[in-house]
């Protein structure tokens, strides 16, 4: 049962540009969403998150933004850099941990 | 502060076979979760312990069970092992709070043969 749903297997982008990586759930009952990042031979790492009540949340480079009626949201990251380069999970959780990945999107960023 | 720990990081199985996997979360961690990263399925979750008890359970058979203990430690088993069992099995821990992020171990990447 996929529930978070990640449609891009990769994204290329060049440096200094905007990286902009899409997600869509099905559970309605999802109330914290998450980005993680995860590079070769290392587990995820946690990037960013937003809870359902605010619809965008920022931290430096990368924003997440949140669109409840769509149920999709999406992480931003501006300007990207090469050592951005590594494969994006987005999660989902609907209460106490109980999250659920999509199947990642593996980011390349050019120099 | 120690991550979270996984071992074997290797570990090499024929089919039919049975296996352990263990994790040690962050010290004053108490929830741990279990996930199996496949290339183009991401992680699907296993299964999540808190204190002890199994909290939640993802749509895995019965030949993938786990078990925590009172130090918080985790252990995984896969019994009856099929060559589809071959995959990277990631370890997460956190205090068990609602939308926490979850801190991963490196994983044990398991091939079955």
């Amino acid at each position: 049962d996929q529930q978070v749903k990640q449609n891009s297997p990769s994204l290329s982008v060049q440096e200094g540009r905007i990286s902009i990586l899409n997600c869509d759930y099905t559970n309605s009952m999802f109330d914290y969403f998450l980005w993680y990042k995860k590079y070769p031979a290392e587990g995820p790492t946690f990037l960013i998150s937003i809870s359902s009540i605010k619809d965008k949340n920022e931290d430096g480079r990368f924003t997440v933004f949140l669109n409840k009626s769509a149920k999709h949201l999406s992480l931003h990251i501006v300007p990207s850099q090469p050592g951005d380069s590594a494969v994006y999970f987005c999660a989902a959780s609907a209460g106490n941990n109980d999250m659920r990945f999509g199947a990642g999107t593996r980011l390349t960023v050019k120099p | 502060k120690a991550g979270v720990t996984q071992t074997p990081r290797y570990l090499i199985k024929t089919r039919g076979q049975q296996v352990t996997l263990s994790c040690s979360p962050i010290s004053g961690h108490r929830s741990v979760s279990w996930y199996q990263q496949t290339p183009g399925q991401g992680l699907q979750f296993l299964f999540e312990y808190f204190s002890e008890t199994q909290r939640n359970k993802g749509n895995f058979p019965g030949r993938f069970s786990g078990r925590q203990f009172s130090n918080s430690r985790s252990e995984m088993n896969v019994s009856t092992l099929e060559l589809g069992d071959s995959a990277l099995y990631l370890c997460a821990s956190g205090h068990g709070n609602r939308g926490e992020k979850l801190f991963f171990g490196s994983g044990t990447q398991l091939s079955v043969l």
